[in-house]
């Protein structure tokens, strides 16, 4: 399978643990997108990559949050101390940088990590 | 006001009917993306488009750069096509080269 991949599938926790998801890239990609949503909601940005730098973190993301890519590859995204308000979908996605200008590439989404926080 | 606005939120069909989703946005864009997402599924794209209109199957896609309006139509509509269909733009927002702003999706069930 070329795809996204993410790991894990599902994830529950108790409130005041910490977390770590895994994004695994189409290979190529040079470029990694982190994306939460909600039940009923559409998803909403919280960082992104290129290749090993994290060029933007959405306001969204507060100091427990913290997302690494470090050899601009696979990347994690960890919560520390989670809180109810943490439970989400939490989903991936790659695209190839577009280095000739124009529209950009289209991204490819992995399946998402489902968190529970109880 | 989002961003992205879909309608309708909720849309339910007969198997065989043509169906519509509207998406009107209120910033610049680079593309405009329909995705599809089933339950407890990931997010597949279905389009990525930059102007005029582009078909896949019964799947066509169009939209208005001047009025800032994309439809997504369903042709011969199917049971299978029972997803969330979300409506999102993709710019240089804040730095953050080509992130998508999402609409919050229009619910489809297509009955036999």
């Amino acid at each position: 399978d070329t795809g996204v991949s993410q790991d894990p599938r599902h994830k529950i926790t108790k409130r005041g643990q910490n977390v770590t998801f895994r994004c695994d890239p189409i290979s190529e990609h040079n470029r990694l997108y982190w994306y939460r949503q909600t039940l009923g909601q559409g998803p909403e940005f919280l960082t992104y990559f290129q290749n090993e730098a994290q060029l933007e973190k959405s306001r969204l993301l507060s100091d427990r949050f913290s997302a690494e890519r470090p050899k601009g590859s696979f990347s994690t995204l960890e919560i520390q101390r989670t809180e109810q308000g943490d439970s989400a979908m939490y989903l991936c996605a790659s695209s190839l940088a577009n280095l000739a200008g124009g529209p950009g590439n289209e991204q490819f989404f992995g399946p998402g990590t489902r968190l529970t926080v109880l | 006001k989002n961003e992205v606005e879909q309608s309708p939120q909720n849309l339910t069909a007969q198997e065989g009917e043509f169906i519509t989703i509207n998406c009107s946005y209120s910033v610049g864009i680079s593309a405009l993306h329909w995705l599809q997402q089933h339950p407890g599924g990931g997010i597949v794209s279905l389009f990525m488009l930059s102007s005029g209109k582009k078909k896949h199957g019964r799947l066509i896609a169009t939209i208005n750069i001047q009025e800032k309006h994309s439809s997504l139509h369903i042709t011969a509509s199917h049971p299978r096509d029972s997803a969330v269909y979300i409506c999102a733009v993709s710019g240089n927002y804040g730095g953050a080269t080509n992130k998508l702003i999402f609409g919050t999706g229009t619910l489809l069930a297509v009955q036999p």
